[in-house]
């Protein structure tokens, strides 16, 4: 059936490495987006899609970098660079008749 | 930078009560408010996409207002049921922006 797969749900992340969250979608819309939410704050928008070979910078994309090599795929990079990325990442797709649809969200912790 | 902002944070309520929450945005350029409702360990799920002054949606108990003009809209939960419990997100965004969210309002019902 047609949605959003991310994964992994869990993943942790030693000081100084690359770890990279997948976010997949069969639901053949060309928009797609990366949130990330930390407690008691609402999502914030990190990197954007609007179509293949094409992404812009959100509000806070200092420290993570993405692709979008195919129109299913928009694999978000947290850097070594990212100072603070314990976090909970949620991938979107925009279309149909209620605008947003969501991925189940990948939890990142540093260890 | 653009503000969403969302009364109250969080609301405990008894089984039966109504309730309603507000999703205040700025009202320039606008394009589109969006209602979601996350549940814990779940993706955000869609209830309204609105982008008419005036307009009125309704989900079964569930309804929402907007008004464009002055910046706000209201999400209306009448009868709440235990299963009403999570926490709901408001968005909007201009045209040909992405999704900028409040913090959500955590709603609690009690049995």
């Amino acid at each position: 059936d047609g949605g959003i797969t991310q994964s992994p749900k869990y993943l942790f992340r030693k000081e100084g490495q690359n770890v990279t969250l997948s976010c997949e979608q069969n639901l053949n819309h060309d928009a797609m987006y990366w949130y990330r939410q930390d407690p008691g704050q609402g999502l914030r928008l990190i990197y954007y899609s609007q179509i293949v070979n094409d992404f812009q910078k959100g509000d806070i994309a200092e420290g993570y970098s993405v692709s979008r090599e195919k129109k299913e795929s928009f694999p978000l990079t947290v850097t070594s660079a990212q100072k603070n990325p314990t976090a909970f990442y949620l991938c979107a797709v925009r279309g149909g008749s209620y605008g947003y649809t969501f991925g189940s969200g990948t939890r990142l912790t540093v260890v | 930078i653009l503000n969403v902002e969302q009364s109250p944070q969080s609301l405990h309520v008894q089984e039966g009560d109504s309730t309603n929450f507000t999703c205040s945005f700025p009202s320039s350029n606008f394009y589109a408010l969006h209602w979601y409702r996350w549940e814990t360990a779940k993706s955000p799920e869609a209830l309204f996409v609105m982008t008419l002054n005036g307009d009125e949606k309704k989900k079964g108990r569930i309804s929402a207002t907007l008004n464009t003009k002055e910046g706000y809209s209201y999400l209306y939960i009448k009868g709440s049921q235990p299963e009403d419990s999570a926490t709901y997100l408001c968005a909007f965004n201009q045209a040909g922006t992405a999704l900028i969210f409040g913090k959500g309002t955590t709603l609690s019902v009690s049995s």
